[in-house]
């Protein structure tokens, strides 16, 4: 079946830091490609997503490829801040429901 | 516009008690999804409702669970009897539309489900 699978966190950063969250898909379809963000006390909120093949999607300074050759959505972004602490999903659609990864906790410092 | 609301925040019980939870979606999207983090694990889809229809429910766990959708707006999901292996945090999510094109799925806070 469907699954996403995303690097184990929990991830502790510093302010101003470079972020890499990697995130790995394997889907019998073609799969749009979402990152859902999670503020403490907040419910999921869409961060961005790519429907095709090298697709980028971008927002708030994160970005994240659809590379179909890898089977991959990593999320990045240039430089955090304390503000960016939450966790973050990665997930995939295939028709109506999605299928989600477990999630990395994200930390940052100042 | 008020946003998806659900409702307790935060439940404990004890095993084989009911406990009984709300969703209130944005108003005017027909489409209603529950899904589950169980444990920190991934969040799992559960089922979607069209308007007061069960259009999938394949993700169901058992019989245990029974989720209604009266009048097509808030919905509530059941869980009796409670066992501890449903202990996580239960999520509901709305949409305008589905088909063609990507509606997005905007989610509530969640519900804290504790069995003890």
């Amino acid at each position: 079946g469907d699954s996403v699978t995303q690097m184990e966190g929990p991830v502790t950063l510093s302010e101003e830091a470079f972020l890499t969250i990697n995130c790995t898909y394997t889907a019998t379809g073609y799969p749009s490609l979402f990152w859902y963000v999670q503020y403490p006390g907040e419910g999921l909120q869409l961060l961005l997503k790519a429907t095709k093949a090298d697709d980028k999607g971008s927002n708030k300074g994160f970005e994240a490829t659809y590379r179909k050759e890898t089977t991959s959505f990593h999320l990045e972004k240039g430089s955090v801040q304390v503000s960016d602490s939450a966790v973050y999903f990665c997930a995939l659609i295939v028709g109506q429901n999605f299928v989600f990864g477990p999630g990395t906790r994200l930390s940052v410092l100042p | 516009e008020a946003g998806v609301t659900q409702f307790p925040s935060h439940s404990v019980i004890e095993k084989g008690q009911t406990v009984t939870l709300r969703c209130d979606p944005i108003s005017g999207h027909d489409n209603l999804y529950w899904y589950r983090r169980v444990m920190g694990k991934e969040i799992k889809f559960l089922l979607h409702f069209v308007k007061e229809s069960k259009q999938d429910e394949s993700g169901m766990p058992n019989n245990r669970f029974l989720a209604e959708r009266t009048g097509g707006t808030y919905s509530t999901l059941k869980v009796q009897p409670a066992e501890l292996e449903d202990s996580g945090v239960y999520f509901c999510a709305s949409s305008l539309g589905t088909g063609q094109g990507f509606y997005e799925q905007y989610f509530g806070p969640g519900t804290r489900l504790t069995v003890t």
